[in-house]
């Protein structure tokens, strides 16, 4: 399978504990971005990289959360200090390169998480 | 800021019946617009988008939408739906050129569930 994986698929934890969901994205792609998706939302952008630069980061991302890409390849979303809002579907997506910025975005399973 | 809207929430469609699920949206600059069909347990697919050109978009699985400036409006349809085309449907919108201040991201709708009944 040549998509985008996220691991792990499932994550419960408790209040407090901090928690790391990695994102593979498909390959060559240059772009990766984080969204959150809430229970009867739709996904809501968090953060995204081209190659190993963080180039924006939505005001959702609070300093709790923090976002790597260090080879330019696969990325991690760290939650520190983890709380019961934070339960969610956190999705990650890549795309190509492109001139045109209506290039398509591949998604991910997910990673749900279950603050307890 | 943009926004975009998916009044129904919930959508109940004959299997063979033709359906449309609306789209409204709002931006203070020109945006490019999707749909993506989000199945149970797996993630988001695009159905379609659109760039520019003809405001008639066809996409996968019969899918079509129209862009209407005027109307700020990207409407989905399928003339003839199946059982298969039970999902949650996202309208999405994002601007044509980068700005900042957390719009280079898709700004998606609530999405709206499609149920198709036998």
């Amino acid at each position: 399978d040549t998509g985008v994986s996220q691991n792990p698929r499932h994550k419960i934890t408790k209040r407090g504990q901090n928690v790391t969901f990695r994102c593979d994205p498909i390959s060559e792609h240059n772009r990766l971005y984080w969204y959150r998706q809430t229970l009867g939302q739709g996904p809501e952008f968090l953060t995204y990289f081209q190659n190993e630069a963080q180039l924006e980061k939505s005001r959702l991302l609070s300093d709790r959360f923090s976002a790597e890409r260090p080879k330019g390849s696969f990325s991690t979303l760290e939650i520190q200090r983890t709380e019961q809002g934070d339960s969610a579907m956190y999705l990650c997506a890549s795309s190509p390169l492109s001139h045109s910025i209506g290039e398509t975005q591949y998604f991910g399973p997910g990673t749900r998480l279950l603050v307890l | 800021a943009q926004s975009v809207t998916q009044l129904d929430s919930q959508v109940p469609v004959f299997e063979e019946a033709p359906v449309e699920l609306r789209c409204n949206y709002s931006s203070s600059v020109s945006v490019y617009l999707f749909w993506y069909v989000q199945y149970p347990n797996q993630g988001l697919q695009l159905l379609l988008k659109y760039l520019s050109g003809s405001t008639l978009v066809k996409g996968i699985n019969g899918f079509e939408a129209e862009f209407n400036k005027s109307q700020t409006s990207f409407h989905l349809r399928k003339p003839s739906v199946h059982i298969s085309d039970t999902a949650e449907y996202f309208c999405a919108v994002r601007n044509r050129t980068y700005s900042g201040g957390g719009a280079d991201g898709l700004t998606f709708g609530k999405g709206t569930h499609l149920i198709i009944q036998p």
